[in-house]
C-alpha cells in the first residue's frame, strides 16, 4: 500500500526565512499523483498543488515552489521569504492511479512563522 | 472558500448517542469523500461515493455509515458513539472521483463526545 512520510513534525522559522518541507513517498504503481494541502489554524484544508508521476518538472507559484524527484521518491515544498500567514499544518498526499481506495496523507508538518 | 459545505460546524454529544453529519459538494462535483482527522491517527480516509454509489471504503468502522443522495449531498451517520470518536470530520468532493483529481475539502465538523 502507498505510504507518505513527513519526517518533520514541527518547524519554526522567523519571517522572511526560506523553509523547505520534506515529503517522501512509497508506491508500487508507476502512475501516481502527489498533492500538497495547507491546513491553517482555522481548520479547513486547502489544496495547493498536484503533480503526476510522469511530470518531474519543478513548479513555482509566487513564493511557493515544489521539487519532485522520482529518484529519491520525494516531493518537497519550499516557501521563500516566509510570512506569518504561512503558519499552518502542511500535508503531503499520494493517490495511485490503479488503487481507487484512498488518498493517503502524511502526518503533516506544523510550520510556525514568527514575526 | 472551497465550495464544499459541511454542517454542523460543531457537535457535542454523549457516549452511546447517534449523530448525522451533512455535506454538500461543490457545484458540478459528483464524488464525495469522508475523512476523520484525530490527533493520534492523522487524516484517515473513511469512504467515497460517486453519483450515489459507494466507490471505495477505507478505515470506516461498522458503527459508521454513509450515503449520497440523488441531489449529491452526502450524510455520514455515526452511532453508538465512543470517546475515541471525538475528531474533526471532513467531507471532500471532486468532479468524477478519479485518483488524479484534487479533492476539495469543506471546513469540517468538529465532533466532541463527552
Amino acid at each position: 500500500a502507498q505510504k507518505v512520510t513527513q519526517a518533520q513534525t514541527e518547524i519554526s522559522v522567523v519571517e522572511k526565512e526560506d523553509v523547505t518541507l520534506d515529503c517522501v513517498y512509497e508506491t508500487r504503481d508507476t502512475t501516481y499523483y502527489l498533492f500538497w494541502y495547507k491546513q491553517p489554524p482555522s481548520g479547513e484544508l486547502v489544496f495547493l498543488i498536484r503533480r503526476n508521476s510522469f511530470d518531474e518538472q519543478n513548479e513555482i507559484s509566487g513564493r511557493y515552489s515544489w521539487n519532485f524527484q522520482k529518484s529519491t521518491s520525494s516531493f518537497n515544498f519550499t516557501i521563500t521569504a516566509s510570512q506569518v500567514v504561512d503558519s499552518a499544518v502542511y500535508f503531503c498526499a499520494l493517490s495511485e492511479a490503479y488503487n481507487n481506495n484512498d488518498m493517503r496523507f502524511g502526518a503533516g508538518t506544523r510550520l510556525t512563522v514568527k514575526p | 472558500d472551497s465550495g464544499v459545505t459541511q454542517t454542523p460546524k460543531h457537535l457535542i454529544t454523549a457516549t452511546g448517542q447517534r449523530v448525522t453529519l451533512r455535506c454538500s459538494p461543490r457545484s458540478g462535483d459528483l464524488s464525495v469523500y469522508w475523512y476523520q482527522q484525530s490527533l493520534d491517527q492523522g487524516l484517515q480516509f473513511l469512504i467515497q461515493y460517486y453519483n450515489g454509489e459507494e466507490r471505495a471504503k477505507g478505515n470506516i468502522l461498522e458503527r459508521f455509515s454513509a450515503q449520497q443522495f440523488p441531489d449529491l449531498h452526502s450524510e455520514l451517520n455515526l452511532s453508538s458513539l465512543e470517546l475515541g470518536d471525538s475528531a474533526l470530520y471532513f467531507c471532500a468532493s471532486s468532479v468524477t472521483g478519479r485518483t488524479d483529481q484534487p479533492q476539495h475539502f469543506g471546513d469540517g465538523t468538529r465532533l466532541s463526545i463527552l
